[in-house]
């Protein structure tokens, strides 16, 4: 079946260290890949989107590639602030469905000043 | 545009108890989706309505019914709370139901059952 899966969290870093978040993914087909960010309190909205095999995503500095051979889909970003604090999911829609999303479990992030 | 709202943002019910989540998109998109999130396990799909008139069943629909009352609102009803639906619920939208779509999601409600 279709899955995701993400580094264990919460990740802890210092302003302006580099970033990487890990997903890979089990689907047939070609799925699209999304970043989704939810801040403290609020809804998720979308960070970055590919829709093909290897499409960058980009998005307030962060970025993302469609590995197709790896399955993944590791989310990152040079330089992160201590507003970047927040749970990143990431998800599939599997080709050809009705947009449903499978997300991964999420990552909380924590930048510290 | 208020994007996707969700009421109540609380709720706490007692086992046996029912209730409805209301949502509502002023985005004019078709399609619309209810979540829950719980710790360590992202958002599951509980149903999904690809356009108005329709609803299909998603990942974990066992306990709740919907209702697309007209293209702007989409509501999900628990019957009878059981503890194990103590959770957050999210509802979202998208203009099409397809994969390449960007689905908004509302602030969510958060539900415990005693």
């Amino acid at each position: 079946g279709n899955s995701v899966t993400q580094m264990e969290g919460p990740v802890t870093l210092s302003e302006e260290a580099f970033l990487t978040i890990n997903c890979t993914y089990t689907a047939t087909g070609y799925p699209s890949l999304f970043w989704y960010v939810q801040y403290p309190g609020e809804g998720l909205q979308l960070l970055l989107k590919a829709t093909k095999a290897d499409d960058k995503g980009s998005n307030k500095g962060f970025e993302a590639t469609y590995r197709k051979e790896t399955t993944s889909f590791h989310l990152e970003k040079g330089s992160v602030q201590v507003s970047d604090s927040a749970v990143y999911f990431c998800a599939l829609s599997p080709s050809g469905n009705t947009g449903k999303l499978i997300f991964g479990q999420g990552t909380t992030l924590q930048v510290k000043p | 545009n208020a994007g996707v709202t969700q009421t109540p943002k609380f709720q706490v019910l007692k086992t046996g108890q029912s209730m409805t989540l209301q949502c509502a998109q002023d985005m004019n998109h078709n399609s619309m989706y209810w979540y829950r999130q719980d710790p360590g396990m992202g958002l599951r799909l509980i149903y999904y309505s690809a356009s108005e008139g329709t609803t299909d069943k998603g990942e974990v629909p066992n306990g709740y019914n919907v209702s697309r009352l007209n293209k702007r609102e989409f509501s999900l009803r628990l019957e009878s709370a059981a503890p194990s639906q103590t959770s957050v619920y999210f509802c979202a939208s998208s203009d099409l139901a397809g994969a390449y779509n960007e689905q908004f999601f509302g602030p969510g409600t958060r539900l415990t059952v005693l």
